[in-house]
């Protein structure tokens, strides 16, 4: 069964620190691996977008990796804000053949950032 | 920046109500969905939509959902006869080239609360 398993479920971390989500995924075929932001009562933001040929991305101060090998994904936020108090959300993402696909969503880790 | 919209933000019925949410995709995107999130759960799939039908569906999309695109640019869910179990978040998104390929921009949902 594809399941995408995230952890900590949450996170409490002062201003200015850094954090590192664990994501872990049993996903096949698998076609890329998408982190997500997505602040209370809002729709998910894309953060990167991985195939399993890319090790690492960055996105400002977020930076995924992946091994695919071992069916792994981290998202690390250095210097972390108060803004970046949300939920961040491993996506994995099926391919069919073709461009057809379904996404397979994690729980999620919340994540608090403290003054 | 373009943007998914989604109408409207929160919508309350009474059980057995039919419930219409709509939603304008991305102007140059041929790939729309529809997904949902009940409180406190992960993001779940419920339909993908391209060229004008059903391209994919989950279990949750029974016989109570369907989805239409009745004039170019409207994208709407409509659940028939509503149950308290279809509380929840409903998200819309689009891209350009379908699940497989490219970043998924969704929409602010559409939060049904059914009494």
């Amino acid at each position: 069964k594809n399941q995408v398993e995230q952890s900590p479920q949450s996170l409490i971390i002062l201003e200015g620190k850094n954090c590192t989500l664990q994501c872990n995924y049993t996903v096949s075929p698998f076609s890329n691996l998408r982190w997500y932001k997505q602040d209370t009562g809002r729709g998910p933001v894309s953060l990167t977008i991985m195939t399993f040929s890319e090790n690492t991305k960055s996105n400002g101060r977020y930076t995924a990796t992946l091994d695919a090998d071992t069916k792994q994904s981290s998202l690390h936020i250095t210097a972390s804000q108060l803004s970046d108090s949300a939920s961040y959300i491993c996506v994995v993402s099926v391919w069919y053949g073709g461009s057809q696909g379904n996404l397979i969503f994690g729980k999620g880790t919340k994540l608090s950032v403290k003054p | 920046e373009p943007e998914v919209t989604q109408t409207p933000s929160h919508q309350v019925t009474q059980m057995g109500q039919e419930v219409i949410l709509r939603c304008v995709p991305i102007s140059n995107h041929l790939y729309f969905y529809w997904y949902r999130q009940i409180l406190g759960q992960k993001v779940e799939f419920l339909v993908s939509f391209y060229n004008n039908e059903i391209s994919e569906k989950s279990e949750i999309f029974d016989d109570q959902f369907s989805v239409e695109r009745p004039d170019g640019s409207n994208f709407t869910l409509k659940i028939r006869s509503t149950k308290l179990e279809d509380s929840a978040m409903y998200f819309c998104a689009s891209n350009y080239g379908g699940a497989n390929t490219g970043e998924l921009f969704f929409g602010e949902g559409s939060r049904l609360t059914v009494l």
